[in-house]
Order: C-alpha cells, then structure tokens, then sequence
C-alpha cells in the first residue's frame, strides 16, 4: 500500500531534551515536506525537501532540523524542544513538481508534548 | 503568505449544498483542496492548474478564476460522510515550483442528518 509513516503517533517530552520523529514513504517521491498544525493557524511548513541532500526552509523553521540521506526516509529533528512546539506534526509527499503539479500524500500525524 | 478562506464554518443538513471559496493575494499557479477528517491527515481531493478547467469528484467540484486569484470548492447534495475540515493549498512560489504549498487556516463544515 502507498502510503506516508510516521512514528510515533503521541510523544511526551520534557523541554530540551532532543527527539527525532521518523518519516518514510514507499512512492518513491522525490518532494517532502513537514508541517505543524495548531488550532486556528492551519497547515503551515516547516521545512521541505526536493531531493536527496536538497533541502530548504519552510514558513517556520526555528528550532527544528531536518535531513534528507535517502530518498525515502525525511526525519524532523528537534533538538532542544521547547512547549511553543507542542503541536500535531505532518510529514507530506508528492512526485517531483517543477514538471507537473502533483497531490500530496499526507502521513498520520504526531502529536507532540512539550512539558 | 496564507490564502484566506471562507466561511470560516459552515453546517448544513444532509443533501443541501456547500460552497467554500479561497483567495490568495498573489497570482496563483495551481490551487490545491483537502479534506481533513477529525484526527485524521489531510486527504487529497483535486488540483486545478493555472489555464485548466473545473475539475469535479463524484459530488464535489472546484472551480479556479485567475484574474480574481480565487478558487472556490462545491459540494452538491451534502453526505454525512462530507463532514470534515477543507483546506485550500497554493504555490508557495510564484509560478509554482516544487517548494510547497501555503495552507489557509481551514473551513469546517458539518452535515447534519
């Protein structure tokens, strides 16, 4: 099944202490992206990913980290968490999107606290 | 910046219909639409490219001016299964580009029976 994983699903943390969220897809899509969404605020983006080793700042990087080693896996990183970043995390795909617009396929979301 | 969406919530009966409408401030390339279901990731509904026509989805079709820089979303003969949160996506860039999407803040509409 095509499909977005992100782990894990809830997390508790206390502030500082760094934690890494997983992200893989299977379509072998070239684009990926995070994004946090709070209540009122929508979807907005974290950082994304164009390619293998490209990538870029979103509309609200700060505080977090991102790599792109292999084409399936977009791990988001936070290295010293802070309760501003408690929030319901995101990973997307989509098909390389200079050529052609394509969808996005959404992972099912993480639910960070930051205590 | 945000595309502005509107209405901000919408309820309606079982049947009835729906039009939720998105504007950006600047020109648009592709406009995006999805559909969230409480607790649940976005799903993709349509994209309608700058130059394209309306684009539809068994009762659900959208439609994209790019003079007024607006795209709005119809839902016709509202299901339960309808119910959810729409949010509206476009260009990051100008021109598009494969830096992402910007999101509107969402539009939730409920469907009563």
């Amino acid at each position: 099944e095509a499909q977005v994983t992100q782990n894990p699903r809830y997390l508790i943390t206390v502030t500082g202490k760094k934690l890494t969220v997983t992200c893989s897809q299977n379509m072998n899509h070239e684009y990926m992206s995070w994004y946090r969404q709070d209540p009122g605020l929508g979807l907005r983006q974290i950082y994304y990913s164009m390619n293998v080793e490209v990538t870029d700042k979103g509309d609200v990087p700060e505080g977090y980290k991102v790599s792109r080693k292999e084409k399936r896996n977009f791990p988001l990183i936070l290295e010293s968490p802070s309760p501003n970043q408690t929030s319901l995390y995101f990973c997307a795909s989509t098909r390389d999107r200079r050529s052609l617009p394509y969808g996005y396929t959404f992972g099912s979301g993480t639910r960070l606290t930051v205590v | 910046q945000q595309p502005v969406q509107s209405p901000q919530a919408v309820i309606l009966r079982e049947g009835e219909d729906a039009v939720i409408n998105c504007s950006s401030s600047k020109a648009l390339y592709s406009v995006h639409w999805y559909r969230q279901k409480h607790g649940e990731a976005p799903v993709f509904l349509m994209i309608l490219l700058k130059g394209g026509e309306q684009k539809g989805h068994e009762k659900i079709s959208a439609s994209f001016n790019e003079k007024k820089q607006q795209s709005s979303l119809y839902l016709t003969a509202s299901q339960l299964s309808y119910s959810g949160t729409y949010f509206c996506g476009t260009d990051r860039a100008v021109g598009g580009g494969a830096d992402g999407l910007t999101f509107g803040k969402g539009t939730h509409l409920i469907i009563q029976p």
